[in-house]
């Protein structure tokens, strides 16, 4: 899997929209980006993946750059239920998801 | 439906000693795989496997092993448990070895070996 970087941590208020970031300019032409998110004590949920275009589900949007060595991960409207660690992989297939320390997603009342 | 399930939650072993993770899933995904979570780290990939009688090593396979006699179950077993394999370990599957398609994860066994 391509390499990401991440922000360590990011803080934001309950009820509003949050922008994770992420890059990765090693990315090959068929590595898709993935998001998942890990809630304390618990196990990565899958949140939202793409290849090219942006996509939306009902957790989130995925904004990927037209470049692709970048994209950001958008929670339309935070609760403190978001509170998580945010990964950002490139790439799957059997080899696996390669996870970094991801962003520490904190979110204010 | 269930997803994936890992037992048992909690263990707690002495050096030494061999213990099978369970891991099962009722979604008939040919991928399943094996990571462990240490402190303040990302995971890491230990086994695979893309179908029922293939397994392959991932990251970190050393003192594990692992079989897959079903499309459902894909145990791993700790042949001979040591301290520094003390660590959390998820259970995920997919759909397919592609990259397509997104991972579901168990909720995790949490193994201490004294």
């Amino acid at each position: 899997d391509a390499k990401t970087t991440q922000p360590n941590s990011m803080e934001s208020n309950e009820e509003e929209p949050v922008h994770l970031p992420c890059n990765h300019s090693t990315i090959s032409g068929t590595d898709y980006i993935h998001w998942y998110r890990q809630l304390p004590s618990q196990g990565p949920e899958y949140v939202i993946h793409g290849l090219t275009s942006n996509v939306n589900n009902r957790m989130a949007s995925l904004a990927i750059a037209e470049d692709r060595k970048s994209s950001t991960l958008i929670l339309h409207r935070a609760t403190l239920r978001d509170a998580a660690v945010y990964y950002c992989i490139n790439g799957g297939g059997a080899d696996g998801l390669t996870f970094g320390k991801g962003t520490h997603l904190i979110i204010q009342p | 439906n269930a997803g994936v399930t890992q037992t048992p939650k909690f263990q707690v072993l002495k050096t030494g000693q061999s213990m099978t993770l369970q891991c099962a899933q009722d979604m008939n995904h040919e991928y399943m795989s094996w990571y462990r979570q240490d402190p303040g780290m990302g995971l890491r990939l230990i086994h695979y496997s893309v179908g029922a009688g293939i397994t392959d090593q991932g990251e970190v396979p050393n003192g594990y092993n692992v079989s897959r006699s079903t499309t459902e179950d894909f145990p791993l077993r700790l042949l001979s448990a040591a301290p520094s394999q003390t660590s959390v370990y998820f259970c995920a599957s997919s759909y397919s070895t592609g990259a397509e398609y997104g991972y579901t994860f168990g909720s995790g066994t949490r193994l201490t070996v004294v």
